[in-house]
């Protein structure tokens, strides 16, 4: 079974507009952390936001935050006032268990284009 | 955040020879670093995890003998792609983590290295 599920392989967004990007997650470990990474055409994988399974509060960096449902095993990024350089691959990922070694699980990505 | 650098950014190779892909944490020091593989439009895949002094493990379905990884020092870590054919041609990837220090022990990406093997 999939891990790390992103459902939208590609999605449009008006410049300015907000956007929620798709992520659901299979566990079975109690600790585990939820990261989200921007991919631009470039290559590089950015960190955007963190969320940790014991967090009791939903995740926000800047323009982004993160819609963490627990009981449902999703972990969907909203991005407001979307902005043209906001075009660019997103992942969703899940690493598993209390040691920050552990290795990151990534999902299939999105695609995000906004539209000016 | 970390900075995390890669070399060569893109490299073109004639199929059997080996390429030797670098990867160094510029401003903290690297624990532990990843080696990521990406195909065209597709997602990352783990290839092996590599901490410092030891040998890396690598992921299931991974020919370590065709894949070397060296992490011989806390700032730098290779990848060799022996007797490279056309089928490893792909985008790498590494990422390093700093031992704890950051808050959410994210890992840092570098920019990647194209290779292409003709």
């Amino acid at each position: 079974a999939q891990k790390i599920t992103q459902t939208q392989p590609g999605m449009f967004v008006q410049e300015k507009e907000a956007v929620t990007l798709d992520c659901t997650y299979d566990t079975s470990d109690p600790s585990y952390g939820l990261f989200w990474y921007k991919q631009p055409s470039s290559g590089e994988m950015i960190f955007l936001i963190y969320q940790g399974s014991y967090d009791q509060q939903n995740a926000t960096e800047g323009r982004y935050s993160l819609n963490f449902q627990k009981a449902r095993k999703s972990a969907n990024l909203v991005i407001s006032a979307s902005q043209l350089g906001d075009s660019a691959m997103y992942f969703c990922a899940m690493r598993e268990g209390r040691n920050a070694g552990n290795m990151l699980t990534f999902g299939g990505g999105t695609r995000l284009m906004v539209k000016p | 955040g970390a900075v995390v650098s890669q070399h060569p950014s893109r490299v073109i190779c004639k199929s059997g020879t080996s390429v030797k892909i670098e990867c160094r944490s510029l401003d903290f020091q690297a624990t532990t670093m990843f080696w990521y593989r990406q195909f065209p439009k597709k997602s990352l895949m783990l290839m092996a995890t590599s901490n410092e002094g030891s040998k890396a493990t690598y992921e299931q379905g991974v020919e370590k003998d065709k894949f070397l990884i060296n992490h011989a020092s806390l700032t730098l870590s290779t990848l060799t792609v022996t007797s490279a054919h056309p089928e490893d041609s792909s985008f790498y990837i590494c990422s390093a983590r700093d031992g704890g220090i950051r808050p959410y022990n994210e890992q840092f990406f570098g920019p990647g290295t194209r290779l292409t093997v003709l």
